[in-house]
């Protein structure tokens, strides 16, 4: 099974400022998801792209999807101190129907 | 709609003791998941059922950990005997569909092995 890295692994920002975070991988995917964790709790689902899409938004997320880089990002704008939460990238690649995760983005947001 | 719930919240035990988490998904979904998260990592997958089968459990220390979900609802995981490593978060997640395409994560349950 293969597992996402992402990039950087922390990040601090102030309030207003987008968050860029990017997960690379190493196979052909099906699809890929983006998580967020807050701490101490479960993790919520973001959004998913699919492997024949190339862009996907969500209110003021942005996922982009990059087959030939094998590689994703999420952009967050306008932060706001609740987005404060570590981010997850989930994959499924081949037949699997098992999701591997990264290790994830902590990503602060000061106010 | 009621989200997947998980029980107990904390827990901390010593080495060599026993313990077991209980997981009650959404209603409907027919798949449930196991992780484990080790702090600064991401989840790792323990064992997948599709209804009260076994889709995939590669990833479950079997000498120790074991895994039910007997009516194809809620699901229990154990450990025994547990390690200092097995300190962790335990979290649950259930989807709709087996390809698990949006997964629905219970608030997991956090152990310390003392």
């Amino acid at each position: 099974s293969q597992q996402g890295e992402e990039d950087p692994q922390a990040l601090s920002i102030q309030e207003g400022e987008n968050a860029t975070m990017n997960c690379s991988y190493k196979t052909s995917i099906n699809n890929l998801q983006w998580y967020r964790q807050n701490s101490g709790r479960g993790l919520v689902h973001l959004i998913l792209i699919r492997s024949n899409e190339r862009e996907k938004h969500s209110g003021r997320l942005r996922v982009t999807l990059d087959t030939s880089k094998k590689s994703s990002s999420l952009l967050i704008t306008a932060s706001r101190a609740a987005d404060t939460a570590s981010y997850f990238c989930a994959m499924r690649s081949g037949g699997s129907y098992i999701p591997t995760f990264g290790r994830g983005t902590s990503l602060i947001v000061h106010p | 709609e009621a989200g997947v719930a998980q029980s107990p919240r904390y827990k901390i035990i010593e080495k060599r003791q026993s313990v077991a988490f209980w997981c009650n998904p959404i209603s409907g979904h027919a798949t449930l998941y196991w992780y484990q998260q080790i702090l600064g990592q991401g989840p790792k997958l323990l064992i997948q059922f599709q209804n009260n089968g076994v889709v995939d459990d590669s990833q479950l220390p079997k000498d120790r950990f074991s895994a039910e979900r007997l009516k194809g609802v809620d699901s229990t995981l154990k450990i025994q005997p547990a390690k200092l490593e097995d300190s962790a978060v335990y979290l649950c997640a259930s989807s709709f569909l087996r390809d698990g395409e949006t997964q629905y994560f219970g608030p997991g349950t956090r152990l310390l092995v003392l």
